[in-house]
């Protein structure tokens, strides 16, 4: 089955700064990897996602992008404020529906 | 438009107990699963389904039974509590025909004494 490995598990950066998490798949037949937020106390929630026919994906301060042949994914978030501390996961799945995710990263911004 | 309803949001069961999990999702997904989230661990598939009257296991789903008897529901049962299940636990949905996302729920917390 799919693994999905996902570094750093903790990362702290100063307000402003970039952000960059960095995950691994194993199954080349995996074509969609989204990208979780999950704040204290609630349920994940989805801030962006790609596909395999893509290999970079923008919404205003967070890019995702691909590489298909190395099987490695990230998440770029610049520009970082206050409310982006959370816990952030990667997926990954051959559809939406039955994801793989990798283990977190605590993203801490500073002031 | 509620989304995915976990209900309890916290439990504690002592070792030998049973309870059930309650799911359930108006958006009419055909597709619902069910996580654990262990710290370290990220979060792991323990069932799923792809629509009423279709279940199969995930990643982890010694100690767990599911049903899923109508679209909107899908329980998850401990038959016999264990303090390895203390655990957070999370409910998704996603629409396999138009290819959405997961919803997750708020998620249910139970310790398991």
């Amino acid at each position: 089955g799919e693994n999905v490995e996902q570094h750093p598990s903790t990362l702290s950066v100063q307000e402003g700064d970039s952000a960059v998490i960095k995950c691994t798949y194993s199954d080349s037949a995996s074509n969609y990897f989204p990208w979780y937020k999950q704040e204290l106390g609630k349920g994940p929630q989805l801030i962006i996602d790609i596909r395999s026919n893509v290999g970079e994906k923008k919404d205003q301060r967070i890019a995702v992008t691909l590489n298909k042949t190395a099987k490695h994914f990230s998440l770029h978030i610049t520009e970082t404020q206050p409310e982006d501390s959370a816990v952030y996961f990667c997926a990954a799945s051959s559809a939406a529906s039955k994801l793989t995710f990798g283990t977190g990263t605590r993203l801490q911004v500073t002031l | 438009n509620a989304g995915v309803t976990q209900t309890p949001k916290f439990q504690v069961l002592k070792t030998g107990q049973s309870m059930t999990l309650q799911c359930a999702q108006d958006m009419n997904h055909e597709y619902m699963s069910w996580y654990r989230q262990d710290p370290g661990m990220g979060l792991r598939l323990i069932h799923y389904s792809v629509g009423a009257g279709i279940t199969d296991q995930g990643e982890v789903p010694n100690g767990y039974n599911v049903s899923r008897s109508t679209t909107e529901d899908f329980p998850l049962r401990l038959l016999s509590a264990a303090p390895s299940q203390t655990s957070v636990y999370f409910c998704a949905s996603t629409s396999i025909l138009m290819n959405t996302e997961a919803f997750f729920g708020q998620g249910t917390r139970l310790t398991v004494v």
